[in-house]
């Protein structure tokens, strides 16, 4: 059974780099059929969206965030990986990997759902 | 970008019904698909409707989906309702290759 681990410090100081990396265990993290994306929740908050990284390489992010994050992946150790710098008090929340499935059609990649999600890991941002 | 509008919370007994709503902003409603997510506390989301109104194996019939373009909302219906039904549940769609939640909405089943 493919699960996803989060990993990294708990705890950050404010206007350091937040990072955080994602295990793909009992199963693959180079497949077509996926993206593998960070998902935020503030607590007592909503989710928010980070960014999403295909096998590839390629990578998307969320607007409001673009200016401060880098999502990478390393295939060979089944793992990818997130940071966020600069950050503040605002940043800290649970930090969820998920896989999105993905559906191609004719070429065209369409997402549809996130079908797996890590346990999530907090991370304060505190002096 | 658009945004996702979902009530704060909900409430009702169990074995009733109960509709939670997520407006579009912008855009049409059935421009992208509509997922809902639930999260009981302490948990990770899970999916208990895709593309609109496609259940996930293991997600029970009582739980449905609709969209509905004239008030460019999608709904997620829950029937019989159990307290173990009590959870936040997330609406969500896409913006290109953005991936938009709504702000959540809280059920409480007493």
């Amino acid at each position: 059974q493919l699960q996803l681990q989060e990993s990294g410090p708990g705890l950050v100081k404010p206007s350091e780099t937040l990072s955080l990396t994602c295990t793909v265990s009992g199963g693959s993290i180079s497949s077509s059929n996926y993206s593998w994306d960070w998902i935020r929740q503030p607590p007592g908050k909503g989710l928010e969206w980070i960014g999403s990284i295909y096998y590839s390489g390629s990578t998307y992010y969320n607007p409001s965030l673009k200016s401060r994050v880098t999502i990478s992946v390393d295939t060979s150790k089944k793992q990818f990986s997130l940071k966020l710098n600069s950050v503040t008090a605002a940043d800290t929340a649970v930090y969820y990997c998920a896989r999105l499935l993905q559906i191609t059609i004719f070429g065209v990649v369409t997402p549809r759902y996130f079908d797996l999600w890590g346990r999530g890991t907090l991370v304060t941002v505190s002096s | 970008n658009f945004m996702l509008t979902q009530p704060h919370s909900v409430s009702e007994s169990p074995g009733k019904t109960v509709t939670i709503s997520c407006t579009r902003s912008s855009g049409s409603i059935a421009s992208n698909y509509v997922q809902w997510y639930q999260q009981r506390p302490g948990s990770s989301p899970t999916t208990v409707i895709y593309e609109d109104n496609q259940r996930p194996s293991g997600v029970p019939d009582r739980f449905s989906g609709s969209i509905d373009s004239s008030s460019n909302s999608a709904s997620l219906t829950i029937s019989g309702l159990k307290t173990e039904d009590e959870a936040d549940y997330y609406c969500q769609s896409y913006d290109s290759s953005n991936v938009i939640f709504g702000g959540g909405t809280k059920l409480t089943v007493l």
